[in-house]
């Protein structure tokens, strides 16, 4: 069945440091690709999509490129800040909707300055 | 913007006992709510999906039966876990749609999760 497998946390980072949060998918068709993102204390936010290869999601400084031919949809960010502490969820949907989301496992990102 | 709300955030019960969780959507009516569950280190696995006015939706392995889903309003769905067990301690995250919003996970929104222990 379809699954996302993204890396264990935790990861600890300093402030300004280069993030990558490795994600990758198994899927039959063609999923579409998400970045979740838990705040302490608070619900899931969509950080991020891409609904086809190549595509490159971004927001607040984050980046992921649907790679179909690697079935990855790795996170990225150039420079970290101590705000960004969180866990991050990859996840994808293949059912045209949204109710069928499948997530990763969630990576927890520390950043201390 | 929409906010969800899920009480109580933790909860501790004796083994045998059920428990109610409450998911309300605070400014916006949801038709549609969901119920996931996580257990530590694992993904957020999809429970089931209530319709307002209408029976839940289970997934494949989880027991309507032990899972009480009820969503009688277009605001407040509520997850009971009857006869509570030690198995069954665990993160549950709800989640709802906007009504009348375009399909896609952008109009989701996603409780902060409540933590069921169950001695």
């Amino acid at each position: 069945g379809d699954s996302v497998t993204q890396m264990e946390g935790p990861v600890t980072l300093s402030e300004e440091a280069f993030l990558t949060i490795n994600c990758t998918y198994t899927a039959t068709g063609y999923p579409s690709l998400f970045w979740y993102v838990q705040y302490p204390g608070e619900g899931l936010q969509l950080l991020l999509k891409a609904t086809k290869a190549d595509d490159k999601g971004s927001n607040k400084g984050f980046e992921a490129t649907y790679r179909k031919e690697t079935t990855s949809f790795h996170l990225e960010k150039g420079s970290v800040q101590v705000s960004d502490s969180a866990v991050y969820f990859c996840a994808l949907t293949t059912s045209g909707g949204y109710n069928k989301l499948i997530f990763g496992a969630g990576t927890r990102l520390a950043v201390h300055p | 913007g929409a906010v969800v709300s899920q009480h109580p955030s933790r909860v501790i019960c004796k083994s045998g006992t059920s428990v109610k969780i409450e998911c309300r959507s605070l400014d916006f009516q949801a038709t549609t709510m969901f119920w996931y569950r996580q257990f530590p280190k694992q993904s957020l696995m999809l429970m089931a999906t209530s319709n307002e006015g209408s029976k839940a939706t289970y997934e494949q392995g989880v027991e309507k039966d032990k899972f009480l889903i009820n969503h009688a309003s277009l605001t407040l769905s509520t997850l009971t876990v009857t006869s509570a067990h030690p198995e069954d301690s665990s993160f549950y995250i709800c989640s709802a749609s906007q009504t009348g919003g375009s399909s896609g996970a952008n109009v989701l929104t996603f409780g902060a999760g409540s933590r069921l222990t169950v001695l």
